[in-house]
């Protein structure tokens, strides 16, 4: 079985301007959620979605924004972009059966997409 | 895992000695457990998992423990070889309605 794509892997932007990622998740997984990775700050949550709809959102401002279409797949929107928003960004998807109302599930990463904005 | 100022611990073991890599989580009421590995330039790979109602649980050359009272996770990794250094993450999950919540990672280097 496949697992969690993203793409694209590698992209350069610059400050002002927008950004849209794409995940793939795991056939079957219903979940996906999305995260920043930063040398400073660790791996941080930014969003999980699950039936087309967020159901969890992280600490991170508006510019930050995402959506899931009706096969699971995912993107995540960044715009206005800045500096401080270079990171590789990652995206987990899980197979979610009781929908978040049972026992929790094992997270599967993608390679991530590493965004430089200069 | 502990939401802090990043410090990103290091490990360095000889090869054929085993690791032993800690982590400490801040939730008392979470209840399930991962940790993961991650090679540069990689995302994270699952390695294993815990629930809360088992203090220990066991994988090919890897064996986790939880320590509920002290909120405490170890990953013991025998036999280390080369191909196990990379950073390694522990999440943990807070029941219904939250996220996990991953710590700094720490940082293993096999030494040949």
């Amino acid at each position: 079985k496949a697992g969690v794509t993203q793409t694209p892997r590698y992209l350069i932007k610059t400050r002002g301007q927008q950004v849209t990622l794409s995940c793939s998740p795991i056939s079957g997984h219903r979940s996906v959620s999305w995260y920043q990775q930063t040398p400073g700050q660790g791996l941080q949550f930014l969003f999980e979605y699950f039936s087309e709809t967020q159901r969890n959102k992280g600490n991170f401002p508006g510019r930050f924004s995402g959506r899931q279409f009706s096969n699971s797949r995912s993107e995540m929107n960044v715009s206005t972009l800045e500096l401080g928003d270079s990171a590789l960004y990652l995206c987990a998807s899980s197979l979610s059966l009781a929908g978040g109302l049972g026992l929790q599930e094992t997270q599967y990463f993608g390679p991530g997409t590493r965004l430089l904005v200069l | 895992g502990e939401s802090v100022g990043l410090h990103l611990p290091t490990l360095s073991v000889q090869e054929g000695d085993n690791s032993i890599i800690n982590c400490a989580y801040s939730n008392s009421a979470s209840d399930y457990f991962i940790w993961y590995k991650q090679e540069s330039g990689k995302g994270p790979q699952f390695i294993i998992d815990i629930r809360s109602n088992m203090d220990k649980r066991q994988g090919q050359r890897v064996t986790v423990l939880l320590n509920k009272t002290v909120k405490h996770l170890s990953l013991q990794i025998a036999a280390t070889q080369p191909g196990d250094s990379a950073v390694y993450f522990c999440a943990d999950h807070p029941p219904y309605g939250q996220n996990f919540v991953f710590g700094p990672g720490t940082r293993l280097s096999v030494l040949p």
